[in-house]
């Protein structure tokens, strides 16, 4: 079965400064995705990125952007200006081919004003 | 569109007592998964339904069980209640379309066991 470790349970930031949450995975198959969920306090769990392992060039969505090493099986998401709203629990997440998703026990991520 | 909604928010029940919770998925998703959530574990995936037919089952006992309708609304059930089964339960929908199979939650349940 897939296992997603994220080894940071927690981590902090100043606020405009540049963080980076690790996440790794152990998995037999070659086709899968990969994602970064977001929950807030008030419970939402909302996705944040997503790479599917196919594709070479990291995924980027404006100040989120990840590292993904595919033979490590290293999935990183570095958030860049941290901002006062970006103080989640953050969540990395496996499909696998069969649909089924893995995630791993967050990280709680703290901005310092 | 609407989102996923999960009904109650929060519940309170005594140790034997079971319980319903119900999941309304995105309009159009015939995908609803639902997990388990309590600090240190993460989410720990219980089952998934599509078109009425469960899935995917995880590693829990079978006290936890499930079902979904045609109009793809799902119902979590859990019998005979613990104390170990407080936890946050996180409802997820998706439309499975390849690539676009992104699970979309719900604010979840709480459900505190006494």
């Amino acid at each position: 079965a897939q296992t997603v470790t994220q080894s940071q349970p927690e981590m902090s930031v100043q606020e405009a400064e540049t963080v980076t949450l690790s996440c790794t995975y152990d998995t037999s198959e070659s086709d899968y995705y990969l994602f970064w969920y977001k929950q807030p306090p008030s419970r939402q769990m909302i996705l944040v990125i997503r790479q599917e392992a196919y594709k070479q060039q990291n995924a980027t969505e404006n100040r989120f952007s990840v590292n993904f090493q595919k033979a490590a099986k290293s999935f990183s998401l570095k958030i860049s200006d941290s901002q006062l709203g970006d103080a989640a629990m953050y969540f990395c997440a496996y499909r696998s081919t069969g649909n089924q998703f893995y995630f791993g026990t967050g990280t709680s991520l703290t901005v310092i004003p | 569109k609407a989102g996923v909604t999960q009904t109650p928010r929060y519940l309170i029940k005594t140790r034997g007592q079971q319980v319903t919770l119900s999941c309304s998925p995105i309009s159009g998703h015939r995908s609803v998964s639902w997990y388990q959530q309590t600090p240190g574990q993460g989410l720990q995936f219980l089952f998934e339904y599509f078109s009425e037919t469960q899935r995917n089952k995880g590693n829990f006992p079978g006290r936890f069980s499930g079902r979904q309708f045609s109009n793809s609304r799902s119902e979590m059930n859990v019998s005979t209640l613990e104390l170990g089964d407080s936890a946050l339960y996180l409802c997820a929908s998706s439309s499975l379309t390849g690539a676009l199979n992104i699970q979309y939650f719900g604010a979840g349940t709480r459900l505190s066991v006494l």
